[in-house]
């Protein structure tokens, strides 16, 4: 069974500075999905970024990167010129690549409260 | 915005009564799912669908049932609720790859916050 840590419950980070949100995973598959979920007050939860744990390079998503570290099994979220709109939960997500039958379903984590302060 | 529904928002209600949470996709996404999230704590899911006819019980054991009737319709049913049952549902769906294999891509929506008094 794989397991995603985010030991943050609460960040905050001033307005237009750079602020990493924390994740870990522990896994044995070797083909896998990683993701980061914003969940805005009272409003829908979103995908913000997807990394496939084959591909080396760290994915970017405007203003929205990753550091991914595979052998640490680390997926950090960096936000950089963070905005009041980036103040959420943030969920890091965990799921195996297709291998044949069997579950595919995401793996969240317990998620970080990221306030942007003015 | 996603084009996903939830239906009702807020909810307060008895317990005992038996309860249904609509939850509708206009995106023709085969995958549904049903999750359970108490204020601020992490995701639980609850049931999940491949598409019609098809429903699975997720990881967190639950007295709801669910049906998929229609690719587009998932409604989640509480036959009798308890104070227990007191939580936010959320009701996601997702793409099936070209190849039908899960995509991990979730799109959410709002949420039903349900109250048993």
């Amino acid at each position: 069974a794989q397991t995603v840590t985010q030991s943050q419950p609460e960040m905050s980070v001033q307005e237009a500075e750079t602020v990493t949100l924390s994740c870990t995973y522990d896994t044995s598959e070797s083909n896998y999905y990683l993701f980061w979920y914003k969940q805005p007050p009272s409003r829908q939860m979103i995908l913000v970024i997807r990394q496939e744990a084959y591909k080396q390079q760290n994915a970017t998503e405007n203003r929205f990167s990753v550091n991914f570290q595979k052998a640490a099994k680390s997926f950090s979220l960096k936000i950089s010129d963070s905005q009041l709109g980036d103040t959420a939960m943030y969920f890091c997500a965990f799921m195996k690549s297709w291998s044949g039958a069997g579950s595919y379903q995401l793996t969240f984590g317990k998620g970080t409260k990221l306030s942007v302060i003015p | 915005e996603a084009d996903i529904y939830q239906t009702p928002r807020y909810l307060v209600i008895g317990t005992g009564k038996k309860i249904t949470l609509e939850c509708s996709q206009t995106m023709g996404h085969d995958k549904m799912y049903w999750y359970q999230q108490d204020p601020g704590m992490e995701l639980h899911l609850i049931h999940y669908s491949y598409g019609v006819n098809s429903t699975e019980k997720g990881d967190l054991s639950s007295e709801s049932t669910v049906s998929r009737i229609r690719t587009e319709h998932f409604p989640l049913t509480l036959e009798s609720a308890r104070p227990s049952h007191t939580s936010q549902y959320l009701c996601a769906s997702s793409p099936l790859s070209g190849t039908g294999r899960d995509t991990g891509e979730l799109f959410f929506g709002e949420g039903s916050r349900l109250t048993v008094l």
